[in-house]
């Protein structure tokens, strides 16, 4: 099984701050998804990556396939912002994704 | 726009009875899932299917069976609810080519009284 760390737990910026979230694996991947929940709502996916970068308006995703890292970067940062974003990796052998835990990410105005 | 969708939002439920989580997508996906999410340990995996009347055991199984009778349709079964089944169940799907994100439901919070 793919053990899908991601950090940090939980995270509180205030509005037009830079956010990291950081993700590590630890076995080789086909893809790796960053995915955002709102509260009460459902998952909706952000990034879908197997190497190097994507950019999407305010959120930035890259990923190392060498060292099994993955960042999720948003510039900007406002209070819409608050969810929870999780990690998500698909390995070679797997139709299944295994998922981090989650990054609780609040943006205060 | 692919659309996933579960049943019900908010579902209570007594102990020992059989209950019923219907997910149904619109886009001929091959592959649907059945995730449950929890405080602290995120998402895990129930079962999955990749065809009509397949079915794959995922990470935590017990207590739980599927239903493929449609491609569209993916149905979880508590067969006989316990109070550590309450959790949120999240349903998900996939296209059979090419790698592609899932496309998830808004999920059913589910009580066990």
């Amino acid at each position: 099984k793919n053990e899908v760390e991601q950090s940090p737990q939980n995270l509180t910026a205030q509005e037009g701050e830079f956010i990291t979230i950081n993700c590590s694996y630890s076995v080789g991947i086909s893809a790796l998804h960053w995915l955002q929940q709102h509260p009460g709502g459902g998952i909706v996916s952000l990034f879908m990556l197997s190497s190097g970068k994507k950019k999407h308006g305010r959120l930035i995703a890259t990923i190392n396939i060498q060292e099994k890292h993955s960042s999720l970067h948003i510039t900007a940062s406002h209070p819409r912002d608050s969810a929870v974003y999780i990690c998500a990796v698909l390995s070679n052998s797997g139709y299944a994704l295994n998922f981090g835990k989650g990054t609780s990410l609040l943006v205060t105005p | 726009d692919v659309k996933v969708t579960q049943s019900s939002r908010y579902l209570v439920k007594r102990t020992g009875e059989k209950v019923f989580l219907e997910c149904v997508q619109d886009m001929d996906h091959e592959n649907m899932f059945w995730y449950r999410q929890d405080p602290g340990l995120g998402l895990r995996l129930i079962y999955f299917s990749y065809d009509v009347k397949m079915k794959e055991k995922g990470d935590i199984p017990e207590g739980y069976s599927v239903s493929r009778e449609k491609k569209e349709r993916f149905s979880l079964i508590l067969e006989s609810a316990s109070t550590n089944q309450t959790s949120m169940y999240l349903c998900a799907s996939l296209p059979g080519q090419g790698n592609q994100p899932q496309h998830f439901g808004d999920g059913t919070r589910l009580s066990i009284l």
